[in-house]
């Protein structure tokens, strides 16, 4: 199993609900990561976790609330999000941070209304 | 901070044709470096990776990517692309920065394969 799932791949919300987004893994890897995708730009690094520590926070606001429950699980709790952040939020999971190799989930398309 | 530049934003190609993405990127040490290649409506995908060794890169498909450490490129090759190659395709490179290993991408270049 080479997959990374993540749920739901559509979400509208709008700016004072609160929720989150999934990620799951088998592949027995210990670095998970959230990047977000603006239209037609490169994926930006959001967060990275190794060994379910958070190990890095690109600075995001913290509206955005990450969690990694266990090694095969990774959250992304949202709340009072603003349109501009509305994007493809991606995840991906690597045998160990520093991106071995990344495998990369199908993305969460999310629009805040 | 580290950078990626891929010059080439949207390249058109009829099939057949032969295929190179350019790939610069900034920091001066030792590197990872990878080929990912987004199809529509489906998720990135590894193409090729280089961690070390022969320059020269063989991926997925028939793509090929060459590390030249003095020119700071990694280059992605293809000498006869197929309609099914139309996709973006993004270079990353992984590098030290502020104290821990992280990898930045380039911005994409979409390539258009007219049959």
């Amino acid at each position: 199993d080479t997959e990374v799932t993540q749920t739901p791949k559509h979400l509208v919300m709008g700016m004072t609900n609160k929720k989150s987004l999934k990620c799951e893994q088998h592949m027995g890897h210990r670095a998970m990561y959230w990047y977000k995708q603006k239209a037609k730009k490169p994926p930006e690094l959001m967060f990275v976790y190794s060994y379910e520590k958070l190990s890095i926070n690109e600075s995001v606001p913290s509206r955005f609330s990450p969690e990694c429950p266990n090694s095969s699980l990774l959250n992304l709790h949202l709340h009072a999000l603003q349109p501009e952040d509305s994007a493809l939020y991606l995840c991906a999971s690597s045998q160990q941070q520093g991106f071995t190799e990344a495998f990369f989930g199908q993305g969460t398309r999310l629009t805040v209304v | 901070a580290q950078s990626v530049s891929q010059h080439n934003h949207h390249v058109i190609l009829s099939e057949a044709a032969s295929l190179e993405l350019g790939c610069n990127y900034s920091y001066g040490g030792t590197v990872n470096l990878f080929w990912y290649v987004q199809y529509p409506g489906q998720h990135l995908q590894l193409l090729l990776k280089y961690f070390s060794g022969d320059p020269l890169v063989k991926g997925i498909k028939g793509f090929e990517a060459e590390f030249i450490k003095s020119k700071f490129s990694f280059n992605l090759r293809k000498p006869s692309v197929q309609w099914s190659d139309t996709a973006e395709y993004f270079c990353a490179v992984n590098a030290p920065s502020g104290g821990y290993q992280k990898v930045t991408f380039g911005t994409g270049t979409k390539l258009q394969v007219i049959p």
